[in-house]
């Protein structure tokens, strides 16, 4: 079963507002997170990743936070643009017998003007 | 940058039919090759993952008879969708990792109507 989870199905903000879509993950064993964006009948387009060995990585607009202590992963989206408005999905490489990305339910993110 | 291909993008077929999706690195060489499926509204589920030149390992509770994997070279991936069903539509895609840098591609999807 997935071992992946997101407290928030649905986001919804303001054009230029900050945005934050949470993740909580279940397999200490995970080294490598990634965070993917989805737009509607297309494949994932990667964001952003991060190692376990790291608490934060930086991208453009784009900030990834792990917290290993509670297992936990949140994606920041800063001055979020309609352009942003799409499924975001935290995956986790599974290491376990094979090494394989498992992904989260998804959140919804809506950007309006 | 790497990009990974699917053939086709959309197909509609009629139930007991079989349908082959392809998935093809274009500018690398991909050892590893999975492929999901996904529900409208959910996630990716992972169904197998394909190592070229050997058997694929499928997930708990997906059929291998019913879904044909192939891998037979560094740059493609087949997967075959047998005596398709209805409950088969589904949105298929595929990634790959390349085997120099362990970077993963995802291909745009392939989006397979049963009816």
């Amino acid at each position: 079963g997935e071992s992946v989870g997101l407290h928030l199905p649905t986001l919804s903000v303001q054009e230029g507002d900050n945005s934050i879509i949470n993740c909580a993950y279940s397999n200490s064993a995970s080294d490598y997170f990634i965070w993917y964006k989805q737009e509607s009948g297309k494949g994932p387009q990667f964001i952003i990743d991060i190692r376990s060995n790291m608490d934060k990585r930086q991208g453009q607009r784009v900030t990834v936070l792990l917290n290993k202590t509670v297992k936990h992963l949140s994606l920041q989206i800063a001055a979020t643009q309609p352009g942003d408005s799409a499924v975001y999905f935290c995956a986790e490489n599974w290491k376990g017998g094979s090494e394989k990305l498992v992904f989260g339910k998804g959140t919804k993110l809506t950007v309006n003007p | 940058g790497a990009v990974v291909s699917q053939h086709p993008s959309r197909v509609i077929c009629k139930s007991g039919t079989s349908v082959k999706i392809e998935c093809r690195s274009l500018d690398f060489q991909a050892t590893t090759m999975f492929w999901y499926r996904q529900f409208p509204k959910k996630s990716l589920m992972l169904m197998a993952t394909s190592n070229e030149g050997s058997k694929a390992t499928y997930e708990q509770g997906v059929e291998k008879d019913k879904f044909l994997i192939n891998h037979a070279s560094l740059t493609l991936s087949t997967l075959t969708v047998t005596s398709a069903h209805p409950e088969d539509s589904s949105f298929y895609i595929c990634s790959a990792r390349a085997g120099n840098t362990g970077e993963l591609f995802f291909g745009e999807g392939s989006r397979l109507t049963v009816l």
